[in-house]
């Protein structure tokens, strides 16, 4: 199985920071990557696929980048609502797996 | 807008059964992917199942294998999940999921294995 990475597993952030998550696959995955973010009781939402599109909808604030091992998601200008845990799922191969996730607090 | 919505979760105990089932609208169904994501109490989220646009491909995560089965009902446009033999691990909320990228997702429908 194909282990995927997160780092941090935490971070604490003020309103208007810039972040960046970072996401490692165990072996390449080529652009067979999507981010998403989970919000307690909702559905989880759709960020990126193919390690650097945007899903219909999303602000430009998100971006992706990274291909074959080493990923990253960034938040350009952290929003309140933006406050959330944010996963990366390789679809490469099966079975898929996601990371463990990152928590985004509020500073 | 595109609409997912997850039934069936319950209450049950160790070994026994339940069927999920997925309820999509407002897109065309049968052109798409289909998968269920599953998240323990306090954990992150775990793919569990898909299933091909005509169900003639379906793959599943280890653990689950031999005790579920994914199916699906294009005319109905809907997406199930057969789920037996159930264990305490498998004490979740169930997601179903939109397309290879997982582009759209339900609410989720909460699985509590118990005694």
């Amino acid at each position: 199985d194909i282990q995927m990475t997160q780092s941090p597993s935490s971070l604490s952030a003020s309103v208007g920071d810039r972040v960046t998550i970072t996401c490692r696959a165990s072996q390449g995955i080529s652009n067979y990557l999507a981010w998403f973010q989970h919000k307690p009781g909702k559905a989880p939402k759709s960020l990126i696929y193919a390690a650097s599109s945007l899903q219909g909808g999303v602000p430009s604030k998100f971006s992706g980048s990274g291909s074959g091992t080493d990923f990253t998601l960034t938040i350009s200008s952290l929003q309140p609502e933006d406050f959330a845990t944010y996963y990366c799922q390789q679809y490469k191969s099966y079975p898929w797996t996601f990371g463990q996730g990152t928590k985004v607090e509020i500073k | 807008e595109v609409q997912l919505v997850e039934s069936g979760g319950a209450l049950v105990q160790p070994g026994g059964s339940l069927r999920l089932s997925c309820a999509a609208s407002r897109f065309t169904f049968s052109t798409y992917w289909m998968s269920w994501v599953r998240q323990a109490p306090g954990k992150g989220l775990e793919w569990v199942a898909n299933i091909k646009q005509d169900g003639s491909e379906k793959y599943y995560l280890d653990s689950v294998k031999g005790r579920f089965t994914i199916s699906r009902d294009n005319a109905k446009n809907s997406l199930y999940l057969q789920m037996n033999s159930l264990r305490a691990e498998d004490t979740a909320v169930y997601y179903c999921a939109r397309g290879i990228d997982s582009d759209c997702w339900g609410q989720g429908t909460l699985v509590t294995v118990s005694s």
